[in-house]
């Protein structure tokens, strides 16, 4: 099962640089998210999408865009990279269900910015 | 706008003891979720447990159960029989219709031998 699964894993990027992770989801869920973890925090909402063509603002959007591409993905994009975005990202996905919605969350992309 | 506590940053507790992290949370909603998850030094994010707020029996799943107090909106996580694999960061989360996810900041959790 291979759930929610984003790429690169590890990424080094000088500042101004611009990359995109890529995140897909194979649980047909509704809704998707990005975060990043900080040293010593827990995770903060950069964008979310919560169903296929709209995305919204999270708590830390600035220096973010995101792409729904179709159900399945959902991509951010760094257009030019800071140190401050030096964090590890996680997309995560959910579904509301009878029984509740619950979050399921990809291995994270490490991202250094020098 | 939903809360949630975690005032524990760090606990230890010894293998094969019991250890209980705290968790309060603010909702206005009536219906809503809560969730521990589980990151371990990998930094993937593990479901560990999760109530449903209608339901006044606290989940259990194998050594963790959740004490629910929701007149207190305290949802605390207890870990019996701790291993060395149970290290980890422990988040809890709420959930509700409308609302994204929250997440506390975590409590650090060691387990000596």
């Amino acid at each position: 099962n291979a759930g929610v699964t984003q790429t690169p894993k590890f990424q080094v990027l000088k500042t101004g640089q611009s990359m995109t992770l890529q995140c897909a989801q194979d649980m047909n869920h509704n809704s998707m998210y990005w975060y990043r973890q900080d040293p010593g925090m827990g995770l903060r909402l950069i964008y979310y999408s919560a169903s296929e063509g709209t995305t919204d603002k999270g708590e830390v959007p600035n220096g973010y865009n995101v792409s729904r591409l179709n159900k399945r993905e959902f991509s951010l994009r760094l257009e030019s990279a800071a140190p401050s975005q030096t964090s590890v990202y996680f997309c995560a996905s959910s579904t509301r269900t009878g029984t509740g919605n619950t979050i399921y969350f990809g291995e994270g992309s490490w991202l250094t910015v020098v | 706008a939903q809360t949630v506590t975690q005032s524990q940053p760090e606990m230890s507790v010894q293998e094969a003891e019991t250890v209980t992290l705290s968790c309060t949370y603010d909702t206005s909603e009536s219906d809503y979720y809560l969730f521990w998850y589980k990151q371990p030094p990998s930094r993937q994010m593990i479901l560990v447990i999760r109530q449903e707020a209608y339901k006044q029996q606290n989940a259990t799943e194998n050594r963790f159960s959740v004490n629910f107090q929701k007149a207190a909106k305290s949802f605390s996580l207890k870990i019996s029989d701790s291993q060395l694999g149970d290290a980890a960061m422990y988040f809890c989360a709420s959930e509700s219709y409308g609302q994204n996810f929250v997440f506390g900041p975590g409590t650090r959790l060691s387990v000596l031998p």
